[in-house]
């Protein structure tokens, strides 16, 4: 089973900030990587697909970058929607997908 | 617009059996994947099933395999999953999405299953 351990467990910044959040693979997962935002009593929500590409209605302030082991979620300027947490999942294995265990993006 | 209706979640006793039910509407049901993910109460996300478009193949997490199971019917829109053998560990929110190229990539609303004597 190839496990996504994510980083940091919870970061806090205040809007208007850059957010950095990271995921790291127990093996290469090529760039079958997708990330998640999840707001407190809401679904989960495809972010990016494909370590990079942005999912339909995605702001460009979202961006997904890395390949193999190490993978990068940025959001360029924290609005205060963007506060929730955020999951990365990988498909390199289909269908026996896995996600990383979160990562709580607080307000400052 | 793509959307999908979980329904079934319900309150059981170990050992009990739930049926889960997924509606899909907006999008061409037959031409794709779906998935079952679950969140127990405070923790992450966990994949637990997934079928083909046609309905072939079926797989399943560890976790569940042998006590769920998978399906769907193509003519009403609908994915199934069918749960026995509950446990106490079972206790989440189940959530059905249309799976596009690997990603669970749109989500329902979920619904609740406890497992509790």
């Amino acid at each position: 089973e190839i496990v996504l351990t994510q980083s940091p467990a919870t970061l806090s910044l205040s809007p208007g900030e850059r957010a950095t959040l990271s995921c790291r693979a127990s093996q290469s997962v090529s760039s079958y990587l997708g990330w998640y935002q999840q707001k407190p009593g809401q679904a989960p929500r495809l972010l990016i697909y494909d370590a990079s590409k942005r999912a339909t209605g995605i702001p460009a302030t979202f961006s997904g970058s890395g390949s193999g082991t190490d993978f990068t979620l940025t959001i360029s300027s924290l609005e205060p929607e963007d506060f929730a947490v955020y999951y990365c999942q990988q498909r390199s294995n289909w269908p026996l997908f896995t996600f990383g265990q979160g990562t709580r993006l607080e307000i400052k | 617009e793509v959307q999908l209706l979980e329904s079934g979640g319900d309150l059981v006793q170990p050992g009990g059996s739930l049926r889960l039910s997924c509606a899909a509407s907006g999008f061409i049901f037959s031409n794709y994947a779906m998935d079952w993910v679950r969140q127990a109460p405070g923790k992450g996300l966990e994949w637990v099933s997934t079928i083909t478009g046609n309905g072939a193949d079926t797989y399943y997490a560890d976790s569940v395999k042998g006590r769920f199971t998978i399906s769907r019917d193509n003519s009403k829109n609908t994915l199934y999953l069918q749960m026995n053998s509950l446990r106490a560990e079972d206790t989440a929110v189940y959530y059905c999405a249309q799976d596009i190229s690997g990603y669970p990539s749109v989500w329902g609303q979920g619904t609740v299953v406890t497992v509790s004597s």
